[in-house]
């Protein structure tokens, strides 16, 4: 069963970095598109980054410049690194899997989330 | 700019079907939606894939109960024989290379 599990998150001062992971059983996260995407607290979801399967990586202009994502093929993992905080980065962030190994489709795994919180 | 449009909240008696819809913007009236399912403090969980001629694909687990229908730009969920663990809010989800994924604002359901 494709499962997807996020670590990371936590209390974090306004300009502070903070680095989430997202560990990935089931399948290999390098065979399909693997995507973070976040919720503040009582707003809907936003998209933010993705990885593709070949490499490239494309991010929302909120995060851009702050944040990057990147992938360990060996731990099935990959990861968020946010830089710059500030207190409107404050959600719970989610990774996905794309279910297309190859092109734009649905997200059809989630994680189940994790915390971050920007706060002096 | 794709833009995908959901009413904030619906409700539905126990036992009875709603429908819930997601409109996209009109220059993107023929893309193929997602929706999720999310109960508090959960991650969403897939419910299906819907096309704009209204075939679809259903994620392992949804229930039967839940099915997926279209027309010009709208994109609908209905859930027939309404359970109390179906109260949740529900996103639609759409995609493109322009602009990656956008996420309607959620439907809030209550069922009563």
């Amino acid at each position: 069963e494709a499962q997807l599990v996020e670590s990371g998150g936590g209390l974090i001062q306004p300009g502070g970095s903070l680095r989430l992971s997202c560990a990935a059983s089931g399948f290999p996260v390098s065979s399909n598109y693997m995507s973070w995407v976040r919720q503040a607290p009582g707003k809907g979801l936003e998209w933010i980054s993705v990885i593709y399967s070949d490499g490239p990586r494309y991010y929302a202009d909120s995060v851009q410049g702050r944040f990057t994502v990147s992938r360990d093929n060996s731990k099935n993992t990959v990861y968020l690194e946010m830089n710059s905080l500030r207190a409107e980065d404050t959600a719970v962030y989610y990774c996905a899997r794309d279910r297309s190994r190859v092109r734009y489709d649905a997200f059809d795994i989630w994680g189940q989330g994790t915390t971050v919180t920007v706060s002096s | 700019q794709l833009v995908l449009t959901q009413s904030p909240s619906a409700s539905a008696s126990l036992g009875a079907s709603v429908r819930l819809t997601c409109t996209l913007s009109r220059e993107h009236s023929n893309y193929p939606i997602a929706w999720h399912q999310q109960h508090p403090n959960k991650g969403p969980r897939y419910l299906m894939k819907l096309n704009s001629d209204g075939s679809h694909s259903m994620g392992d687990e949804t229930p039967d109960r839940f099915s997926g229908s279209s027309s010009g730009a709208e994109r609908y969920l209905t859930i027939s024989s309404l359970q109390s663990e179906d109260e949740a809010d529900y996103y639609c989800q759409s995609w493109g290379s322009g602009f990656h994924w956008v996420f309607g604002g959620g439907t809030k359901l209550t069922v009563l």
